[in-house]
């Protein structure tokens, strides 16, 4: 069965300060990667996905996350916080399809908070 | 466009009563899911329809959830009877399936209190 960790509960970053935050999957094939942003009182948003090729993925808001296989991550990055950032962050791992579209598990979130 | 439209956005209701949540999808798209997020289970898919068709409801607590998807436009998630347990956030989502790279856009979600 597939699954996501992310590891951090909360960051807490300065704005301006570069952020990482950790996912860790467990799947058995190449798997559909994904990261979403969730802010208060509203849906989810793709900020990014990986589905196969160039490993360095570009999203949304200027963010980015590279999938290491050897590590099983697919780490979320920003050069430089904006307050406007602050938010809960779900990686997300997709099984593969069979006829239809794929079917994700989700991460427990990470929260960021980022300080002025 | 409109994105995906849920309602209502807030429901409180009395345990053991009937609650109907609603989503219309994006136009145009052909698969629609339903999630659960709550604190101690995080989000969870509850169920998945592909051109109407439910394809995978493994996601589905138990007997007292239904979901039905009538046409291409309209969803709905039902519990009969409500219990405290099922307050949560629910979302609705919508894709345009082609070959499983497809992007799922959510909807704002329904915030259900059952007392």
């Amino acid at each position: 069965a597939q699954s996501v960790t992310q590891p951090d509960i909360h960051i807490t970053v300065s704005e301006g300060a570069s952020l990482e935050l950790r996912c860790n999957y467990s799947y058995g094939a190449t798997p559909y990667l994904f990261w979403y942003v969730q802010s208060p009182g509203q849906g989810l948003q793709l900020l990014l996905k990986y589905f196969s090729g160039d490993t360095l993925v570009q999203g949304i808001k200027g963010f980015e996350a590279e999938f290491k296989r050897s590590q099983s991550s697919f780490n979320l990055r920003k050069p430089s916080v904006h307050w406007s950032d602050a938010a809960e962050y779900f990686c997300a791992v997709g099984r593969a399809p069979s006829g239809g579209s794929y079917i994700p598990t989700f991460g427990r979130g990470t929260s960021l908070i980022v300080h002025p | 466009d409109a994105g995906v439209i849920q309602s209502p956005r807030h429901e409180v209701t009395e345990m053991g009563q009937e609650v109907t949540l609603r989503c219309k999808p994006i136009s145009g798209h052909n698969s629609l899911f339903w999630y659960r997020q709550t604190m101690m289970r995080g989000l969870e898919l509850l169920i998945y329809f592909n051109n109407n068709v439910p394809i995978d409801d493994s996601g589905m607590p138990e007997d007292r959830f239904s979901a039905k998807m009538p046409n291409a436009s309209f969803s709905t998630l039902k519990i009969q009877p409500s219990e405290p347990r099922d307050s949560a956030v629910y979302f609705c989502a919508s894709s345009w399936t082609a070959g499983g790279q497809e992007t799922q856009y959510f909807g704002p979600g329904t915030r259900l209190l059952v007392l």
